[in-house]
C-alpha cells in the first residue's frame, strides 16, 4: 500500500478556469476527507465521504466547489471559475471508520495538491 | 465555542535543547487528541495520539505528549531537538460526539538554531 496519493501535486491556473484534483485513499479505508490549507494556517475541513456518500460539507465549500467519490474509492474535488482566493494547498486524508473503534479516527494524509490562481 | 488553540505561532530553540509546544482545547467531552508535523510543501505526518488510558503518550521521532484533563491541554515535548525537527506542528482533535472530522489548531512553526 502506497498511502494516500494526490494528483496533481501542483497546479497553476488562470482566474476563471476550472480545476480538478484527484485523491486515491488507502485501499481499505472507507472514509475520505478533503481539507484546505492556506499559508500560515492549520488545515480547514471542507467535506468528507463514507464510502460513496458525502456526509458533511463545510460552509467553506461554495457552490463553485464539488466533490465526488463515485464508487467509494478515489475522489475528485473540482473548483469551477477559480478565484485568486482559491489559491491554497488541498489536502486529502482517509481513515477506516468501524463503529466505536478508536482506530477509525486516525486520518492518514496525502502530500497535497497546491493550487495557484493567477 | 469548540476550539483548538496553539498559543505560540513561532518558537525558536537551539539544537540539543528541550522543547514544549502547547495545545489547549475547548470541548464538552474530552475529544481524541493528536499531534501532526508538516515539513515545507509536504502533507501531514502523525506524531502521536491519545484516546484513553495512560496520560503520557509516546510517539515517533522521540516525541511525547501529556494529556492533562484539568487544564484541557495536550502539550508536545521532546527532550533534545535535532535540526531535522524544524517544521510546522499541528495539534488536532476529533470530537467523540457530533461532527466526525479532525479539527486543527493554527499551528506552531519550529525553528532550530545550530
Amino acid at each position: 500500500d502506497t498511502g494516500v496519493s494526490q494528483d496533481p501535486r501542483h497546479k497553476i491556473t488562470k482566474r476563471g478556469q476550472n480545476v480538478t484534483f484527484r485523491c486515491d485513499p488507502i485501499s481499505e479505508h472507507n472514509r475520505l476527507y478533503w481539507y484546505r490549507q492556506t499559508l500560515g494556517q492549520g488545515p480547514e475541513f471542507l467535506t468528507y465521504f463514507q464510502n460513496e456518500a458525502q456526509l458533511e460539507k463545510s460552509r467553506l465549500l461554495s457552490d463553485r466547489f464539488s466533490a465526488e467519490r463515485p464508487k467509494g474509492s478515489f475522489s475528485t474535488l473540482e473548483i469551477q471559475r477559480t478565484e485568486q482566493g482559491d489559491s491554497a494547498m488541498y489536502l486529502c486524508a482517509s481513515s477506516l471508520a468501524a463503529g466505536l473503534d478508536s482506530g477509525a479516527n486516525v486520518l492518514t494524509f496525502g502530500a497535497g495538491s497546491r493550487l495557484t490562481v493567477l | 465555542a469548540q476550539s483548538v488553540t496553539q498559543p505560540d505561532i513561532h518558537i525558536t530553540v537551539s539544537e540539543g535543547a528541550s522543547l514544549e509546544l502547547r495545545c489547549n482545547y475547548s470541548y464538552g467531552a474530552t475529544p481524541y487528541l493528536f499531534w501532526y508535523v508538516q515539513s515545507p510543501g509536504q502533507g501531514l505526518q502523525l506524531l502521536l495520539k491519545y484516546f484513553s488510558g495512560d496520560t503520557l503518550v509516546q510517539g515517533i521521532k522521540g516525541f511525547e505528549a501529556e494529556f492533562k484533563r484539568s487544564q484541557s491541554s495536550f502539550n508536545l515535548r521532546k527532550p533534545s531537538v535535532h535540526w531535522s525537527d524544524a517544521a510546522e506542528y499541528f495539534c488536532a482533535v476529533f470530537p467523540i460526539q457530533g461532527a466526525q472530522k479532525l479539527v486543527f489548531g493554527q499551528g506552531t512553526r519550529l525553528t532550530i538554531n545550530p
